[in-house]
């Protein structure tokens, strides 16, 4: 495997499931990202892990848990979702220094019903 | 406040046209990143270029080529000969430095023709 896989790439849920998504960087990077993507609206950063510590959580509903065990996989833990959360998940990872990068994975479309 | 656009939201073209997408930033910092990003109806979005802000000198990468001014604070992206194949949604992102973190704008819809 080369470069950032995400699994599963489409997952339907209902509101009372609980899944998780998950992301493998094949980089050897440090920092890795969950972006949120819906239609007609911009990418949102949802959360940010550097060096497996989470250092950006952007106002994110407790719904949505992420774990990073080490720097090359990072996951998203759902439970109880809504409608609304249904989106294009999608991980990335880059350097913390340098020129930052950042390559993306092609994404888990997640409806949730 | 950091903030890029992308005024266009959806541009179509016939085949062999060419074709510019604009990218407008807004920084306050004198040392920054800016990227294009591609995303075809795959989902997956494609790394294409990064310019930093000491470097104005354009670039041309085959039918690709991007335009930094700034002095307009632009990052302008224009496919020659564009083809089918690049129909996508194209992002252009900020990132200053010191974070790692990405300010993406809205995206451009571009749909080339047959």
């Amino acid at each position: 495997e080369t470069g950032v896989t995400q699994t599963p790439r489409h997952l339907v849920m209902g509101m009372t499931n609980k899944k998780s998504l998950k992301c493998e960087q094949h980089l050897g990077h440090n920092a890795m990202y969950w972006y949120k993507q819906s239609a007609k609206k911009p990418l949102e950063l949802m959360f940010v892990y550097n060096f497996k510590e989470q250092t950006e959580n952007n106002s994110v509903p407790s719904r949505f848990s992420p774990e990073c065990p080490n720097s090359s996989h990072l996951f998203l833990h759902l439970h109880t979702l809504q409608p609304e959360d249904s989106a294009l998940y999608l991980c990335a990872s880059s350097q913390v220094e340098g020129t930052y990068e950042q390559y993306f994975g092609p994404g888990t479309r997640l409806t949730v019903t | 406040a950091q903030k890029v656009t992308q005024a266009q939201t959806e541009i179509s073209v016939v085949e062999k046209e060419d074709v510019t997408l604009d990218c407008v930033y807004e920084t306050r910092d004198t040392t920054y990143y800016l990227f294009w990003y591609k995303q075809p109806p795959s989902g997956e979005l494609v790394f294409l270029i990064r310019r930093n802000s000491f470097d104005e000198q354009n670039e041309i990468s085959g039918r690709y080529s991007w335009n930094f001014q700034k002095s307009t604070s632009s990052f302008n992206f224009t496919i020659t000969a564009s083809q089918v194949v690049d129909s996508a949604v194209y992002f252009c992102a900020l990132s200053t430095s010191g974070t790692y973190k990405y300010i993406f704008g809205t995206g451009t819809r571009l749909k080339v023709l047959a």
